[in-house]
């Protein structure tokens, strides 16, 4: 079965400076892997996805995702945070074979300081 | 174009008391699935249907049940509430047609239920 981990609970960036936000999933193979963030007291939107391909991916909000294979990883960067960029980010993972259902990591909150 | 809506926003229930937590789409979307959302913990799958008259349990189903009404509703059921239970619960929905790869799930706004 696969699995996420997102290992900062918490990130503190002031506005202005860049991003990178860690993920690092487990899969027998190559897994669909997605971005989402949540908005204090809103549901979950997709910021961007991994499914085969380019392994450099581009979401909205200026965000994107690099999929490492040799490192299990898919970080969310951003070049230039701004204030309404504080959030509740979630990386999720989902198995190539069987019903397709997506498994979560614990999320990481991001907080930008003025 | 509603996409996900969920009702209601709010409960707060006794231990021992039942309830049921409605969840619609507009999307004609396929499957349709119950999460629960802890501090630390991330969300969690309690139950899905992948199309319409199937449900299959997730990672945490205990205490639970659901029924997909139509293609459009799909409702959660807590038979007797547990302050374990208190949590925020979102609904998702996505297209999920078959050899088209994983397809986003879209949120509704959640339930935050708390069980006292």
């Amino acid at each position: 079965a696969q699995s996420v981990t997102q290992p900062d609970i918490h990130i503190t960036v002031s506005e202005g400076a860049s991003l990178e936000l860690r993920c690092n999933y487990s899969y027998g193979a190559t897994p669909y892997l997605f971005w989402y963030v949540q908005s204090p007291g809103q549901g979950l939107q997709l910021l961007l996805k991994y499914f085969s391909g380019d392994t450099l991916v581009q979401g909205i909000k200026g965000f994107e995702a690099e999929f490492k294979r040799s490192q299990s990883s898919f970080n969310l960067r951003k070049p230039s945070v701004h204030w309404s960029d504080a959030a509740e980010y979630f990386c999720a993972v989902g198995a190539r074979t069987g019903f397709q259902k997506l498994v979560f990591g614990t999320g990481t909150r991001l907080l930008v300081s003025p | 174009n509603a996409g996900v809506t969920q009702t209601p926003k709010f409960q707060v229930l006794k231990t021992g008391q039942s309830m049921t937590l409605q969840c619609a789409q507009d999307m004609n979307h396929n499957s349709m699935y119950w999460y629960r959302q802890d501090p630390g913990m991330g969300l969690r799958l309690i139950y899905y249907s992948a199309s319409e008259g199937t449900t299959d349990k997730g990672e945490v189903p205990n205490g639970y049940n659901v029924s997909r009404l139509n293609k459009r509703e799909f409702s959660l059921r807590l038979e007797s509430a547990a302050p374990s239970q208190t949590s925020v619960y979102f609904c998702a929905s996505s297209v999920s047609v078959s050899g088209t790869g994983l397809d986003e799930q879209f949120f509704g706004p959640g339930t935050r239920l708390t069980v006292l």
